[in-house]
């Protein structure tokens, strides 16, 4: 056990829709990092927050967007779902800004039908 | 862009023999990680390398940094099935402000 919470493990919609992914961090741990991994396209990294702001960003689409609470829990916003966008979403928290150690939760399996 | 490519893309062995996963990139990272995933699990970190030239004993595994900071090496010696899995290395360059997935190493090791 990792330490990290994400919810739901599963999730099934349709396409044009919009979910919200929820991860929780370490405690501790200021840095959250939001990955999709897919067979084709491998591990992807989203976007990283660190304390409630946001720090980088990768191949996040504009459809996709995050936010970090007060509280160091996030959440990853997912609209007009595409049947591309059924992925595996992995949170990882760390402690630090950047590098170092990260561990990662276990993953929401998004399935768009 | 900045890419990170691993060979082979997949390895079954028969368990007790030794070997080598390679991350290779044309672009300089800050730092270097190399993580295991196993099915619907996330991955876990193993070791992360910093310093060029930099090699990493972690028991029967030994991580390695190129000297430029371009690639790195994971050698397993005497594989177990324990380690089976897929080996993910993952760049960072900090002064952009990303991090890169290699595509993964998927090991297989026969009892």
């Amino acid at each position: 056990d990792s330490g990290v919470t994400q919810t739901p493990k599963h999730l099934i919609t349709a396409t044009g829709q919009r979910v919200t992914l929820r991860c929780s961090p370490r405690s501790g741990d200021l840095s959250v990092y939001w990955y999709q991994q897919s067979l084709d396209q491998g591990l992807q990294f989203l976007i990283q927050y660190y304390n409630g702001e946001e720090r980088a960003k990768g191949n996040i689409l504009e459809r996709f967007s995050a936010q970090q609470f007060p509280d160091l829990h996030s959440e990853l916003n997912l609209s007009s779902l595409e049947l591309g966008d059924s992925a595996l979403y992995f949170c990882a928290s760390s402690p630090h800004e950047e590098g170092g150690k990260a561990f990662f939760g276990q993953g929401t399996r998004l399935t768009v039908v | 862009t900045q890419l990170l490519e691993q060979s082979p893309q997949f390895l079954s062995i028969q368990e007790g023999e030794n070997l080598t996963v390679y991350c290779n990139s044309s672009s300089v990272f800050s730092s270097l990680q190399w993580y295991r995933q196993e099915p619907g699990e996330g991955p876990v970190l193993l070791v992360t390398v910093v310093t060029g030239g930099e090699v990493k004993k972690l028991k029967r595994l030994t991580f390695q940094f190129g000297d430029a900071r371009k690639d790195s090496s994971l050698h397993i010696t005497a594989a177990q099935p324990g380690d089976t899995g897929l080996y993910l290395c993952a760049g960072e360059n900090s002064s952009a402000s990303k991090i890169i997935f290699g595509s993964g190493t998927r090991l297989s090791i026969r009892p």
